[in-house]
């Protein structure tokens, strides 16, 4: 079950749209895509998820490609405070684990 | 929305002595509660996941155990650290029910160094 595929690191000027990529080309129809982010020493922060359509909450938005072969985190307005890595998983519907991969590492700058 | 704590934050023990953390939670009932560990370099494991009090599933064999005395309450122990035991343990709780892929939230975790 191959894991997903992620820039290693990005640089964001703030208040600027971060767009972090993530390839998933071998996922299942049951499958979710989960995006969470850790910050230094710190446990890691749900993000959002989303199956086929794409979502937004107040943190970000999910975009899925159509084929659902990739997906694209967009956090609108970037601060000092989004950076952090960020990882994309994806999850079957009864899974426990949540198996995280390297991440990306996004630098937001001033 | 539910709030998470972990304690210590940090800890360092010795080789051989006992350990026992703890991971309580607030604005949930009935949460399905999961111990990780995160290793430098080897992403998260997990290591225990409870569905109720009392309901303990192990996911990998080791020197470790945990249990749940109250709903909202889960504790990892163990009788006697190895330095393998060394890393960041975290606790996370999804919504309740007996399946799984639930949204699983984190607390901020325990560094753990065994000397």
């Amino acid at each position: 079950d191959a894991k997903t595929t992620q820039p290693t690191s990005m640089d964001c000027a703030e208040g600027r749209a971060a767009n972090l990529p993530c390839n998933h080309s071998t996922i299942s129809g049951n499958e979710y895509v989960y995006w969470y982010r850790q910050i230094h020493s710190q446990g890691p922060q749900y993000i959002i998820h989303g199956l086929k359509n794409n979502e937004t909450n107040e943190m970000a938005s999910l975009i899925i490609t159509e084929d659902r072969k990739s997906s694209t985190l967009i956090l609108p307005h970037a601060t000092l405070r989004d950076t952090a890595v960020y990882y994309c998983i994806k999850r079957s519907g009864s899974a426990r684990q949540l198996t995280f991969g390297s991440g990306t590492q996004l630098t937001v700058l001033p | 929305s539910q709030t998470i704590h972990q304690w210590p934050a940090t800890l360092v023990q010795p080789v051989g002595s006992p350990l026992s953390l703890e991971c309580t939670v607030e604005g949930t009932s009935n949460p399905n509660l999961y111990w990780y560990r995160q290793a430098a370099g080897r992403g998260l494991q997990l290591l225990f996941y409870s569905v109720g009090i009392g309901q303990i599933s192990s996911e990998v064999p080791q020197n470790l155990s945990a249990s749940r005395p109250q709903d909202r309450q889960f504790i990892l122990s163990s009788k006697k650290l190895l330095l393998s035991d060394s890393g960041f343990y975290l606790c996370a709780c999804g919504a309740g029910g007996a399946s799984g892929g639930d949204t699983q939230y984190f607390g901020p975790g325990t560094r753990l160094t065994v000397l």
